[in-house]
């Protein structure tokens, strides 16, 4: 069965630093290029962030770039966003998607004071 | 940049109805575009890739058309179950999706 399991999310204060992780297993996680994709409450999706399958190739949006780091380790089956200077407009849902077929449950973020 | 513009944003419809929704491209991105499903509390669900192929698994009512700028996709006969948001995302550029569409039950 595939899974994908997000851990990491929270409630920080404006400025403060997270570290989202995102657990595959049930596919050849190595084979897939992977997405953070996000929800602000009551809103449509955003795409965040893109990072190829071998780390080739890593991708932004502009709302997140030079504050967010999207990261994996093939060898633990695992993709990570770390995300600094964290603003209000960053909360949101955070999900891991593998392309566009997989995706996880999702993790909450809250930035506030 | 490419802008989506989906439409419409809300729809309500009856059990069995024909539901069709829109997604224009600002520019040709081809086939490259997804539709997924929403429901409340869970993640989207691929339903259509490459403009007009159906996801393994998805119901045969499900489906998708067009290239290039102007993209559909249809419900045959609506179900309950289909009561969701639906989103298209293109994939020919950064990824992008569409501000949605609220199908609701008339």
């Amino acid at each position: 069965e595939v899974q994908l399991v997000e851990s990491g999310g929270g409630l920080v204060k404006p400025g403060g630093s997270l570290r989202l992780s995102c657990a595959a297993s049930g596919f050849t996680f190595s084979s897939y290029s992977m997405n953070w994709v996000r929800q602000a409450p009551g809103k449509g999706l955003e795409w965040v962030s893109s990072i190829s399958s071998s780390s080739s190739y890593i991708y932004y949006a502009d709302s997140v770039k030079g504050r967010f780091t999207i990261s994996r380790d093939n060898a633990k089956n695992s993709l990570y966003l770390q995300m600094n200077s964290l603003r209000a407009e960053d909360t949101a849902v955070y999900y891991c998607a593998a392309e566009a077929t997989y995706w996880g449950q999702g993790t909450l973020v809250t930035v506030s004071s | 940049d490419i802008q989506m513009t989906q439409s419409p944003s809300s729809l309500s419809a009856s059990v069995g109805d024909r539901v069709t929704i829109t997604c224009q491209a600002s520019q040709d991105i081809s086939n490259y575009l997804n539709w997924y499903q929403q429901k409340p509390g869970k993640a989207p669900k691929l339903l259509i890739y490459d403009a007009s192929n159906l996801e393994t698994g998805v119901p045969s009512r499900f489906s998708g058309s067009g290239s290039g700028t102007d993209f559909t996709f249809t419900i045959s006969s609506l179900q309950p179950e289909d009561i969701a948001t639906y989103y298209c995302q293109q994939y020919d550029n950064l990824p992008l999706f569409g501000q949605g569409t609220k199908l609701e039950i008339k």
